[in-house]
């Protein structure tokens, strides 16, 4: 099993709808959760970070995070063609482990 | 403020010979990594350097060394490349306070042939 698991996509939503994303992590010891967005051929860039249950919000993303079942996501509101990209999800305990990420096409 | 910089941002090497990938980051940062990226595979950690003057292994550390050479550089050096090492390598930055937010250099695309 692995340590971060996401599914790899791609994922295709249409403009202006809401993109699920989702992460789920073996370790209970994990005690941050971190959403990253990479376009290809460049390096990834921090979206917003989450280390309590339950969700927090950031202009039109929300993370959500439920340390009980081993579960982070991130939604994406009004979703626009801007952030098709692969999307890191991320877990921070002693050293920080990424998931392999999903890939997200938002279609106009 | 550049961030964190990589030199080379794009390499080819054969089997056998040797590299060292640059890293440096002006932001004060003190803790820094190297994570190589793979299809399929996401980021996994090869180091990192918690604090200037320390180094440790991370998940794939076999192949490769480090140096922490003062708080802004950190380099990452392969021996003797071998085919499995082509992958693209990027270094990243933390201030190494939680929660421990990591800034991504450009990265460095090695081929081993």
């Amino acid at each position: 099993q692995k340590e971060v698991e996401q599914n790899s996509g791609p994922l295709s939503v249409p403009e202006g709808a809401i993109a699920s994303l989702n992460c789920t992590y073996s370790d209970r010891g994990s005690q941050s959760f971190f959403w990253y967005r990479q376009y290809s051929g460049k390096s990834p860039e921090l979206i917003m970070f989450i280390y309590s249950n339950g969700d927090k919000e950031d202009g039109r993303f929300t993370a959500q995070l439920n340390k009980a079942s081993q579960y982070v996501s991130l939604l994406i509101r009004d979703s626009q063609p801007s952030d098709s990209a692969t999307y890191l999800c991320a877990v921070n305990r002693n050293d920080m482990r990424f998931g392999a990420g999903t890939r997200l096409t938002v279609k106009p | 403020n550049a961030g964190v910089t990589q030199t080379p941002k794009f390499q080819v090497l054969k089997t056998g010979q040797s590299m060292t990938l640059q890293c440096a980051q002006d932001m004060n940062h003190n803790s820094m990594y190297w994570y190589r990226q793979d299809p399929g595979m996401g980021l996994r950690l090869i180091y990192y350097s918690a604090s200037e003057g320390t180094t440790d292994k991370g998940e794939v550390p076999n192949g490769y060394n480090v140096s922490r050479l003062n708080k802004r550089e950190f380099s990452l050096r392969l021996e003797s490349a071998a085919p499995s090492q082509t992958s693209v390598y990027f270094c990243a930055s933390s201030t190494g306070g939680g929660p421990d937010t990591q800034y991504f250099g450009p990265g460095t695309r090695l081929t081993v042939l």
